[in-house]
């Protein structure tokens, strides 16, 4: 299966609201509420964020939200601050048990 | 503490063979689908392999016939046998858990080179 297609990079300055699409096909995005979202820090493991599209894991921050539109789903990260730059990764489920990954943003902080 | 620990990873000519191990704890293994997900450097995240509780097996096309994923819920471990590898197999491999991929470990180096 092809990759998700993720923006390579987006910026913001702090305390503004920035937004990550990924868009994937009526294989995988569209066809199911399993899109995830993932914050990477140079260096370490990535971080679930989002799951089934909107739902936010114990912790992390309501600054962060998800939603779906048709086969693209996006996170919303707002009141932009330093600690959210990071590589952000988008994740869906692609049937017969299989999943698929964007190719990942690169969220710069101004 | 639930938490994921990987090892096993190391340098193997092309063509070797190498198995990665991950050791869980803090949760009840048995109840969770497992996945293994690697990274190559300076790449993106790439989903390689799953396995269901009931231990059915799921690949990427990429390693396909040359991986095999396996778990022994004894012993809250999940294994990758990797066979056939490639330079393009150069990756830091993470196991991670249920199909939101929820826990993550800290990943293992795996570098095919001659």
């Amino acid at each position: 299966q092809s990759a998700l297609t993720q923006p390579a990079s987006v910026s913001g300055s702090p305390g503004q609201s920035i937004t990550i699409s990924c868009t994937g096909t009526s294989s995988d995005v569209g066809s199911y509420n399993l899109v995830s979202w993932y914050q990477q820090h140079p260096g370490k493991a990535p971080k679930l964020m989002i799951y089934e599209g909107s739902k936010r894991p114990s912790g992390v921050s309501n600054r962060f939200s998800g939603s779906k539109s048709g086969s693209t789903a996006s996170l919303t990260i707002s009141g932009l601050q330093a600690e959210d730059e990071a590589d952000y990764y988008c994740c869906s489920y692609a049937a017969f048990n299989t999943w698929v990954f964007g190719g990942g943003t690169k969220l710069t902080v101004l | 503490e639930v938490q994921l620990v990987e090892s096993g990873g190391g340098l193997v000519q092309p063509g070797g063979s190498l198995r990665l191990s991950c050791a869980a704890s803090g949760f009840t293994f048995s109840s969770y689908d497992m996945h293994w997900v690697r990274q190559g450097t300076g790449k993106g995240l790439e989903w390689v392999s799953a396995i269901g509780t009931s231990g059915d097996p799921y690949y990427s096309g990429s390693v396909k016939g040359r991986f095999t994923i396996s778990r022994e819920n004894a012993k809250n471990s999940l294994y990758l046998q990797m066979n056939s590898l490639r330079a393009g197999d150069t990756a830091v491999y993470y196991c991670a858990r249920s199909r939101n991929l929820d826990v993550w470990g800290q990943g293992t180096t795996v570098t095919v080179s001659s």
